[in-house]
């Protein structure tokens, strides 16, 4: 069964809109990590950010923002004021100790796609 | 300095050949990776090594086979190549077992077979 859904395949935004990507988890386990990656087209993985499951404070970067709830198993990302370079796949990810510590399990990912 | 240097970048190769991809981390992590980004972008784990030793093996064929000769390098051999192996791989390195500090990948090999 996955783990991590990103039900949202494809979002496309005009420039300086605000885009809202979606990611819920699923976990037994009261000790885990979440994450987000971005994969520009360029291809390489870059991180974003990184929550413990005992850190529910949401957390603004910049133009990004990020949503962590637990009683709905949620950890949604936003980009505010979107540009051209937020084009990219957005991945969401999980590690908890149910299989082995260690192991990221990633949602499929949201392409974002900017038009100017 | 790249963190997690992977070598080649692109690999195209035929059906049935033996090829191997490089990973070296100079981040003085403990724990190396190897994922596959399959076509659809879907990424997967195949291995981990912590300190040499192999602490994953996911359900990955026996063509696959990592080596890990110290703490900074993971290598990935494969064997017989098929259609099928064509994708990106992508070496990770993370400072423990638990990744909790965060993982660092790098800028992935993509291996076309044909």
């Amino acid at each position: 069964a996955q783990k991590v859904t990103q039900a949202q395949t494809e979002i496309s935004v005009v420039e300086k809109e605000d885009v809202t990507l979606d990611c819920v988890y699923e976990t037994r386990d009261t000790t885990y990590y979440l994450f987000w990656y971005k994969q520009p087209p360029s291809g390489e993985l870059v991180f974003l950010i990184r929550r413990n499951s005992f850190d529910e404070q949401n957390e603004i970067s910049g133009r990004y923002s990020w949503n962590f709830q637990k009683s709905t198993s949620s950890f949604n990302f936003t980009i505010t004021a979107s540009q051209v370079v937020d084009s990219a796949v957005y991945f969401c990810a999980l590690c908890d100790r149910t299989d082995s510590w260690g192991k990221l399990q990633f949602g499929a990912g949201t392409q974002v796609v900017v038009t100017p | 300095d790249t963190a997690v240097s992977q070598t080649p970048k692109y690999l195209v190769t035929q059906m049935g050949n033996d090829k191997s991809i490089k990973c070296e981390q100079n981040l003085g992590h403990d724990t190396m990776y190897w994922y596959k980004q399959d076509s659809k972008k879907f990424l997967k784990i195949m291995f981990s090594y912590n300190n040499k030793e192999l602490i994953i093996n996911e359900t990955v064929p026996n063509r696959f086979s990592p080596k890990s000769p110290d703490k900074a390098h993971l290598n990935l051999h494969i064997n017989s190549l098929e259609l099928g192996d064509s994708a990106v791989y992508f070496c990770a390195s993370s400072q423990d077992t638990v990744g909790y500090r965060g993982y660092t990948f790098g800028s992935g090999t993509r291996l076309t077979v044909v």
